[in-house]
């Protein structure tokens, strides 16, 4: 398969403590982006990372890169009850967009 | 950024039937748009590209005489799943790729339930 490995698979934290979300991939990329989903809802875009940036902000998130491992990391920091969701990287090949199997995201109060 | 519309965002229909989902680009016109599927507690699996005034280009393993694919304007695609079956129920999401950049723009599903 060419989808991309996600971990941890599941993610519990408590409000305030930060999450770190990785992403692994297997062929080269033009980009690697970052979604957002809520239970059962569309994708909400967070962020995207060329090929040959190696780390990048927006926010509370932290994006890296690093192509030479084929990996990625999303970290949000100061985690809120409302960031519980799930979050999948998707890696831009060919004009395609290949997404992880996702990062299920629990902020308990 | 630019929006992508759904329509319907959720049907259930019978057996056997045929259902038609449209994906619009409301402010931009696509020349390419995406269709996905993502069955409960899963990723999204990219079904097949979409190309304005082409045939659709499928991944490997999605049948093309079950899932149609129509990109009839640079504004809207249509995905028909034809003699649904139970095993069809699932999220069905489209996105068009941003003319100007690499973003693409995902529309809020579609759920489909086939009894």
């Amino acid at each position: 398969s060419q989808q991309g490995e996600e971990d941890p698979q599941a993610l519990s934290i408590q409000e305030g403590e930060n999450a770190t979300m990785n992403c692994s991939y297997k062929t080269s990329i033009n980009n690697l982006q970052w979604y957002r989903q809520n239970s059962g809802r569309g994708l909400v875009h967070l962020i995207l990372i060329r090929s040959n940036e190696r780390e990048k902000h927006s926010g509370r998130l932290r994006v890296t890169l690093d192509t030479s491992k084929k990996s990625s990391s999303l970290l949000i920091t100061a985690s809120r009850a409302a960031d519980t969701a799930s979050y999948f990287c998707a890696t831009d090949r060919a004009d395609k967009l290949i997404f992880g199997t996702g990062t299920r995201l629990q902020v308990f109060p | 950024g630019a929006v992508v519309s759904q329509h319907p965002s959720w049907v259930i229909c019978k057996s056997g039937t045929s259902v038609k989902i449209e994906c619009r680009s409301l402010d931009f016109q696509a020349t390419t748009m995406f269709w996905y599927r993502q069955f409960p507690k899963q990723s999204l699996m990219l079904m097949a590209t979409s190309n304005e005034g082409s045939k659709a280009t499928y991944e490997q393993g999605v049948e093309k005489d079950k899932f149609l694919i129509n990109h009839a304007s640079l504004t809207l695609s249509t995905l028909t799943v034809t003699s649904a079956h139970p095993e069809d129920s699932s999220f069905y999401i489209c996105s068009a790729r941003d003319p100007l950049g690499d973003e693409q723009f995902f529309g809020p599903g579609t759920r489909l339930t086939v009894l």
